[in-house]
């Protein structure tokens, strides 16, 4: 039934190095994707996002890649920072619409 | 600027009683989600509207659960009668475009 699913419940990564963190979905439908990130006691807010027409988009420090023949996307976080730990949520819209389907959530540690 | 402005942040409520839910989009926004965070589930979407009319409750999981947007600046969830599967985290979102804007959600606890 989950649409969008992030399969790493917890990633642990140092100060430096680059924190990767995976999505899959299963409808082909979805052509647009985000990433949210969620900090405790706060809402989600938008960080990345990218059209299915495009397979890498580039914001700073963080880029998305999309795989649309495996329905995978990734987030790529280089150099991660400590105040980069936080919960990130992969969402996904079909024909540029709304209804956001969201994962889980994978939740990002980056140790000093 | 204000964003979304979400009311109560904790509710601690009984079994059967009813709770209500409250949501102030950022103004100017034509969209606003409703959504539920849960461990098991992580965000579920319940039920977004369009310029107040409600377009897709196909995420509210029963009729206990009910959603209202009287204008553009304020709507409501409510649950009657809650129980304690209920507990969650409620999210209201707005958008203009295709990024959403979230509030910092209500803790609801079903005792």
């Amino acid at each position: 039934d989950q649409q969008v699913k992030q399969n790493s419940p917890s990633l642990s990564v140092q100060e430096g190095r680059i924190s990767i963190l995976n999505c899959d979905y299963t409808n082909s439908m979805f052509d647009y994707f985000l990433w949210y990130k969620k900090y405790p006691a706060e809402g989600p807010t938008f960080l990345i996002s990218i059209s299915s027409i495009k397979d890498k988009n580039e914001d700073g420090r963080f880029t998305v890649f999309l795989n649309k023949s495996a329905k995978h996307l990734s987030l790529h976080i280089v150099p991660s920072q400590p105040g980069d730990s936080a919960v990130y949520f992969c969402a996904a819209s079909p024909n540029s619409g709304y209804a956001l389907n969201f994962g889980k959530g994978t939740s990002l540690l980056v140790t000093p | 600027d204000a964003g979304v402005i979400q009311s109560p942040r904790h509710e601690v409520t009984e079994m059967g009683q009813e709770v209500t839910l409250r949501c102030k989009p950022i103004s100017g926004h034509d969209y606003l989600f409703w959504y539920r965070q849960t461990m098991m589930r992580g965000l579920e979407l319940l039920i977004y509207f369009n310029n107040n009319v409600p377009i897709d409750d196909s995420g509210m999981p029963e009729d206990r659960f009910s959603a209202k947007m009287p204008n553009a600046s304020f709507s409501t969830l409510k649950i009657q009668p809650s129980e304690p599967r209920d507990s969650a985290v409620y999210f209201c979102a707005s958008s203009l475009g295709d990024r959403l804007f979230f509030g910092e959600g209500s803790r609801l606890t079903v005792l």
